[in-house]
């Protein structure tokens, strides 16, 4: 069963960087591709980057392509997000997310509980 | 990208009651969408995926229907447990994959 555990958020000023982390738990880790998807404080969701289970297809948001770095290491069932030069917009609840890959165009179906990012001065 | 738009944003309704749900995409996603159910603090649950899936453990009194552009989320018999916020979201094209705004079900 998937157990998702998000972690690594904080207080970082404008500018700044963030490493998040997110571990499975489980043991099925390596056959999903994994997801970063992201709330800012009482507004809805935003998808923010996407990576395959053998890293070979990675995809980011407008919004955070060339500041945001997706990685991932299957041997200790780990997800990350390195966050660079991060705004004040970047503050948010983020949360890492699963897609089956024996689906077609699959849902987000696991969730982790999410890590609070503030960005602020 | 595609855009998604829920409606409505927020509705009262009682425990017992049909509540609807609507989702429009600015383009046709044939049945790549799912539905989300989020409560305050929590990370969002998947409820239905591909249009009218159930996704396993979800509670029958959730339907999902639509294909193309216009979509349908509902609930047949509304439960306290079931006061919440509902997303839709888009899995058709390749990424960004995009969520409606959300829609609110508040106890009347």
């Amino acid at each position: 069963e998937v157990q998702l555990v998000a972690s690594g958020g904080g207080l970082v000023k404008p500018g700044g960087s963030l490493r998040l982390s997110c571990v499975d738990s489980g043991f099925t880790f390596s056959t999903y591709t994994m997801n970063w998807v992201r709330q800012a404080p009482g507004k809805g969701l935003e998808w923010v980057s996407s990576i395959s289970s053998r890293s070979n297809y990675i995809y980011y948001a407008a919004s955070v392509k060339g500041r945001f770095t997706i990685s991932r290491d299957n041997a200790k069932n780990s997800l990350y997000l390195q966050m660079k030069s991060l705004r004040v917009e970047d503050t948010a609840v983020y949360y890492c997310a699963t897609m089956s890959e024996q689906l077609v165009r699959p849902p987000f179906d696991h969730w982790g509980q999410g890590t609070l990012v503030t960005v602020s001065s | 990208d595609i855009q998604m738009t829920q409606s409505p944003s927020s509705l009262s309704a009682s425990v017992g009651d049909r509540v609807t749900i609507t989702c429009r995409t600015s383009q046709s996603i044939s049945s790549y969408l799912n539905w989300y159910q989020q409560k305050p603090g929590k990370a969002p649950k998947l409820l239905i995926y591909a249009a009218s899936s159930l996704q396993s453990g979800v509670p029958s009194r959730f339907s999902g229907s639509g294909s193309g552009t216009d979509f349908t989320l509902t609930i047949s018999s509304l439960q306290p447990e079931d006061f919440a916020t509902y997303y839709c979201q888009q899995s058709y094209s390749s990424p960004p994959w995009t969520f409606g705004q959300g829609t609110k079900v508040e106890i009347k």
